[in-house]
């Protein structure tokens, strides 16, 4: 059972629409973070969010915490061929003794010009 | 500073073949962090070292696999003996802390024919 489930899995848009990409996970983190990897590369860190209900904005992107620190979403306003990757959430679980991220298995997302 | 520095970015190499990769994580980062990547299972975490010591190994896959630190400058995974299913993608990250955020490498992509 993955600790972190993203969905959707793949989408695949026209630029200019925008997407809505989640972060699901019955497990309280003390924070999160999402991660943008393109292809032969190395994951990217976008963004880190700490507190419930906290909203983080990058450019065209909306990162927002849920209030019970359980999940997060990432919304991308009128996406453009350059937002194409794979996007990671990954946690740090409250309490718990690992001492690292916890990732999902990504969205990958798709914008075609 | 380069970022983290891996090499080869590329590696084809036959079963039973032992392989080195090789890692140079951010001058200052005190974690170092091994994952692998493939599309079944996303990234998981192989071990992780905290100024230079390994901290948690519980994520190698086998006794085949085995991670050193032998400075703050350098990391190297080995596998030996390599098999078909060690293909995959496998990363180094760095960071100041635990919780912090991760800056990756751009991978090894080994291939064990």
């Amino acid at each position: 059972t993955q600790l972190l489930e993203q969905s959707p899995q793949f989408l695949s848009i026209q630029e200019g629409e925008n997407l809505t990409v989640y972060c699901n996970s019955s497990s309280v983190f003390s924070s999160l973070q999402w991660y943008r990897q393109e292809p032969g590369e190395g994951p990217v860190l976008l963004v880190t969010v700490v507190t419930g209900g906290e909203v983080k904005k990058l450019k065209r992107l909306t990162f927002q915490f849920g209030d019970a620190r359980k999940d997060s979403s990432l919304h991308i306003t009128a996406a453009q061929p350059g937002d194409t990757g794979l996007y990671l959430c990954a946690g740090v679980r409250y309490g718990g003794s690992q001492g690292n991220l916890i990732f999902g298995k990504g969205t990958k997302l798709s914008v075609k010009p | 500073d380069a970022g983290v520095i891996q090499s080869p970015r590329h590696e084809v190499t036959e079963m039973g073949q032992e392989v080195t990769l090789r890692c140079k994580p951010i001058s200052g980062h005190d974690y170092l962090f091994w994952y692998r990547q493939t599309m079944m299972r996303g990234l998981e975490l192989l071990i992780y070292f905290n100024n230079n010591v390994p901290i948690d190994d519980s994520g190698m896959p086998e006794d085949r696999f085995s991670a050193k630190m032998p400075n703050a400058s350098f990391s190297n995974l080995k596998i030996q003996p390599s098999e078909p299913r060690d293909s995959a993608v496998y990363f180094c990250a760095s960071s100041f802390t635990r919780q912090s955020g991760y800056t990756f490498g751009s991978g090894t992509r080994l291939t064990v024919v």
